[in-house]
């Protein structure tokens, strides 16, 4: 299993680009996250999916908008990036099935995003 | 705002030395994690511990926390060069529920 993960490792954006990240799974988990993070600082949560279907805004949302396109596979995207934008962008997991649940999240290895 | 803060945000350790990491945090929780993060890459889940347990163990690791005082600590015994890391708590305030990451410890363990 390869786990999570995201494409491109890296990409360099001019104001006002747009761009997809791309994140996949292959652990059959119903939950899916994006975080950035930003230097010297923890993960904030952007959006999640609980399950396939559904998205939720998270702790960081604006700017960013998300598609859960099947269970496997969560994007992300910049409709219209901003320096502010410029980050590390990790993907994650989690089994949600009822009756196997676990707290755990699974990351992937991140996109690091720059906007000049 | 952050949920959990670690202290110290860097520490600095000669190989075989221990190694102990803290963690505060705000509200009331249902569990709380521990992950790792080597440079350049994501994130690795280390140990969850639930409210209504004081300590866990995993090889190396031990892990306490205290719901009076909203704190946690992870210990790292015996530490090798390879634990040279930065390491976050995340907290959930319900079974399932977001994860709230702290700054994390920057660990260098010297050879």
């Amino acid at each position: 299993n390869a786990g999570v993960t995201q494409t491109p490792k890296f990409q360099v954006l001019k104001t006002g680009q747009s761009m997809t990240l791309q994140c996949a799974q292959d652990m059959n988990h119903n939950s899916m996250y994006w975080y950035r993070q930003d230097p010297g600082m923890g993960l904030r949560l952007i959006y999640y999916s609980a399950s396939e279907g559904t998205t939720d805004k998270g702790e960081v949302p604006n700017g960013y908008n998300v598609s859960r396109l099947n269970k496997r596979e969560f994007s992300l995207r910049l409709e219209s990036a901003a320096p502010s934008q410029t980050s590390v962008y990790f993907c994650a997991s989690r089994k949600s099935h009822w009756g196997q649940a676990t707290d755990t999240q699974y990351f992937g290895p991140g996109t690091r995003l720059t906007v000049l | 705002s952050q949920q959990g803060e670690e202290d110290p945000q860097a520490l600095s350790i000669q190989e075989g030395e221990n190694a102990t990491m803290n963690c505060s945090y705000k509200t009331s929780i249902n569990n709380l994690q521990w992950y790792r993060q080597n440079s350049g890459r994501g994130l690795v889940h280390l140990i969850l511990i639930r409210s209504n347990e004081r300590e866990k163990h995993s090889g190396r690791l031990r892990v306490t926390l205290d719901t009076s005082k909203k704190s946690s600590s992870l210990l790292i015994t015996a530490s090798r060069a390879a634990d040279t890391a930065s390491y976050f708590c995340a907290t959930a305030l319900n079974a399932g529920n977001m994860l709230t990451f702290g700054g994390g410890t920057r660990l260098m363990v010297k050879p």
